[in-house]
């Protein structure tokens, strides 16, 4: 079974440049999560879909970051534009079932650095 | 709101060394716990979950022990090898599957 995809592993871009991160999550998995992990903390919760709708988003800063999961399995995280504190970790992960006793399987991330 | 805590934040131990990892979570309210593993710039691995109703699991050298009354777990690793290197994060699921992870404790296994 493949695991979660994630594009790109790694990206460098300037403050207020747009970036675009792209996840492909478990087949048949309808719960995908995208977390935020800056060096040294746990991974933050950004966004929760549970099929092609948002179950949480409320740690999203939704004045520059966006997500979509338009069909139901694969999801992108924008950022527009990126400050300095952005430059972190962006964990997809997925999961089979939206109950409480759901196990995640996490992607290999993608490492942004904001310059 | 739930808060995960993990002690302690780094370890060195030398190879062959039993060792034990620590977490501790604020609210009991708890659906599961997971223990993960993550190696630089990699993601993270799921190494044990245990359901609230479990007092722990078993995998290999590793155990995982759940107490929900007093909001703790641990992480209990034998024999230590230097490929156990590596950072481990404690997580737990609460409300609509919503997973809240500690700051995780740097392991390194010396030769």
């Amino acid at each position: 079974e493949a695991g979660v995809a994630q594009s790109p592993r790694y990206k460098i871009i300037e403050k207020r440049q747009s970036v675009a991160f792209w996840c492909n999550p478990i087949s048949g998995h309808a719960t995908l999560y995208w977390y935020q992990q800056i060096l040294g903390q746990g991974p933050k919760l950004l966004i929760q879909f549970q099929n092609n709708g948002v179950v949480d988003d409320s740690q999203l800063p939704k004045d520059r970051f966006s997500a979509e999961r338009l069909k139901g399995v694969d999801s992108t995280l924008k950022i527009q534009p990126a400050k300095l504190e952005d430059s972190a970790v962006y964990l997809c992960a997925s999961s089979s079932l939206a109950g409480n006793v759901n196990e995640q399987f996490f992607g290999p991330g993608t490492r942004l650095t904001v310059l | 709101k739930q808060e995960v805590t993990q002690i302690p934040a780094a370890l060195s131990v030398p190879e062959g060394e039993n060792l034990v990892l620590n977490c501790s979570f604020t609210d009991s309210a708890i659906y599961n716990l997971q223990w993960f593993r993550q190696d630089p710039g990699k993601g993270l691995t799921s190494l044990l979950l245990i359901q609230s109703s479990q007092r722990e699991q078993t995998s290999g050298r590793l155990n995982a022990s759940l107490d929900k009354s007093s909001g703790r777990s641990t992480l209990y690793i034998a024999a230590s090898q230097p490929g156990d290197s590596a950072t481990y994060l404690c997580a737990v699921t609460g409300t609509a599957s919503k997973l809240t992870f500690g700051t995780g404790t740097r392991l390194q296994v010396t030769l």
